[in-house]
């Protein structure tokens, strides 16, 4: 079935380092790729989103590309804040059927002054 | 903006009880969605509604059911409470895609223990 897979946390870096938080997924047809943030305490925002092959997704400093000969949807940030500290989900929603999203389990990030 | 409104953030109760959580969405959508999220699991879903009075399974219903009386109200109803329940609770909502996938927008939450 339709599944993701994202990098296990925490991840930790300093601030104003580069991040790179891997996604890869499987389908069975051509998904939407999305990225949610969860900020402690809140529920989830969406961050991102790429709905085909190439595209690329962008917003407060980060990017995602749609990969589709990797099935992979890495999300990156080129200089990390201490306020981007927060829990990371990649998801898919299929093209087919009812639009059920699909979520990774979660990455969380620390970043230190 | 869309508003997802869930009527609690903390709640606490007993087990056996009959538990009530309750969600409220703004922007007409007609998709709405219950989801838990514990350590390492990531989210899961429990029900969904693409319609008023129109109720779907997700991977996880037992133990739960929904109402969905109303377009804009989606609430999760647990019949006897367990330990097992203990979680937090996200509620989410989306339009119906116009050729487009739509993404879903989520409340912040209500964390729920069962004693």
């Amino acid at each position: 079935g339709d599944s993701v897979t994202q990098m296990e946390g925490p991840v930790t870096l300093s601030e104003e380092a580069f991040l790179t938080i891997n996604c890869t997924y499987t389908a069975t047809g051509y998904p939407s790729l999305f990225w949610y943030v969860q900020y402690p305490g809140e529920g989830l925002q969406l961050l991102l989103k790429a709905t085909k092959a190439d595209d690329k997704g962008s917003n407060k400093g980060f990017e995602a590309t749609y990969r589709k000969e990797t099935t992979s949807f890495h999300l990156e940030k080129g200089s990390v804040q201490v306020s981007d500290s927060a829990v990371y989900f990649c998801a898919q929603l299929p093209n087919t059927g009812f639009q059920k999203l699909v979520f990774g389990t979660g990455t969380r990030l620390l970043v230190s002054p | 903006d869309v508003k997802v409104t869930q009527s609690s953030r903390y709640l606490v109760k007993r087990t056996g009880e009959k538990v009530f959580l309750e969600c409220v969405q703004d922007m007409d959508h007609e998709n709405m969605f219950w989801y838990r999220q514990d350590p390492g699991l990531g989210l899961r879903l429990i029900y969904f509604s693409y319609d008023v009075k129109m109720k779907e399974k997700g991977d996880i219903p037992e133990g739960y059911s929904v109402s969905r009386e109303k377009k804009e109200r989606f609430s999760l109803i647990l019949e006897s409470a367990s330990t097992n329940q203990t979680s937090m609770y996200l509620c989410a909502s989306s339009p119906t895609g116009q050729g487009e996938s739509q993404p879903q927008h989520f409340g912040d939450g209500t964390r729920l223990s069962i004693l």
